[in-house]
């Protein structure tokens, strides 16, 4: 049983570019959440979504940032105009339900140059 | 705001010895767990505790919830150079948001 698989593990950009970050949840999970983590930091919480819906973005930088959760395919983290201080480990969790046990992923690290 | 304090920041031990880690809070939380994460890699979740004064043992690390679901540590026995990392405690007051600690970054020296 595959785990939550994120893509690209490293992504660079330069500022004021766009950034797509991809998440595929494990098999049989609906919930998505996503978490950035800077460096020397904890992780701190950016949005919750289950398919086709966002649950709880209150995380998210209000501009900039958005996510989303297709009927298909992975879960998406997309930053707009990025600038250095998007520069972080972005992870992935999943789980089956609510507030079940959550498993991440690998991470992608962003860096803006 | 819910704040998770996690101490010490840093733990340097060498190979053999045993170290206990924490994680406070002033709040009540419903469920608590402890992962693992290593360099350039995401956390590994080790262990979930849900019932206040909960023992859960994984091998040689050693976790206790509170028993007023405030606070938790986590012991481990005869340290190895594999437990190297930076643990991180998580808890939620019954939502699926899960407040993380700022960490300890444990080093084990062979």
């Amino acid at each position: 049983n595959a785990g939550v698989m994120q893509n690209p593990r490293h992504l660079v950009r330069r500022r004021g570019q766009e950034a797509r970050l991809r998440c595929s949840p494990m098999k049989g999970h609906s919930h998505v959440y996503w978490y950035r983590q800077l460096p020397e930091e904890g992780l701190k919480f950016m949005v919750y979504l289950q398919k086709e819906n966002i649950i709880d973005e209150s995380g998210m930088p209000k501009e900039r940032f958005s996510a989303e959760f297709p009927k298909e395919g992975p879960s998406i983290l997309r930053i707009q105009q990025v600038v250095r201080g998007d520069s972080a480990a972005y992870f992935c969790a999943s789980s089956p339900d609510r507030g079940s046990e959550a498993f991440f992923g690998q991470g992608t690290r962003l860096t803006v140059v | 705001t819910q704040l998770l304090e996690q101490s010490p920041q840093f733990l340097s031990i060498q190979e053999g010895e045993n170290l206990t880690v924490y994680c406070n809070s002033s709040s009540v939380f419903s469920s608590l767990q402890w992962y693992r994460q290593e360099p350039g890699e995401g956390p590994v979740l080790l262990v979930t505790v849900v019932t206040g004064g909960e023992v859960k043992k994984l091998k040689r690390l050693t976790f206790q919830f509170g028993d007023a679901r405030k606070d938790s540590s986590l012991h481990i026995t005869a340290a190895q150079p594999g437990d190297t990392g930076l643990y991180l405690c998580a808890a939620t007051s019954g939502t699926y948001k899960y407040i993380f600690g700022t960490g300890t970054r444990l080093k084990v020296l062979a």
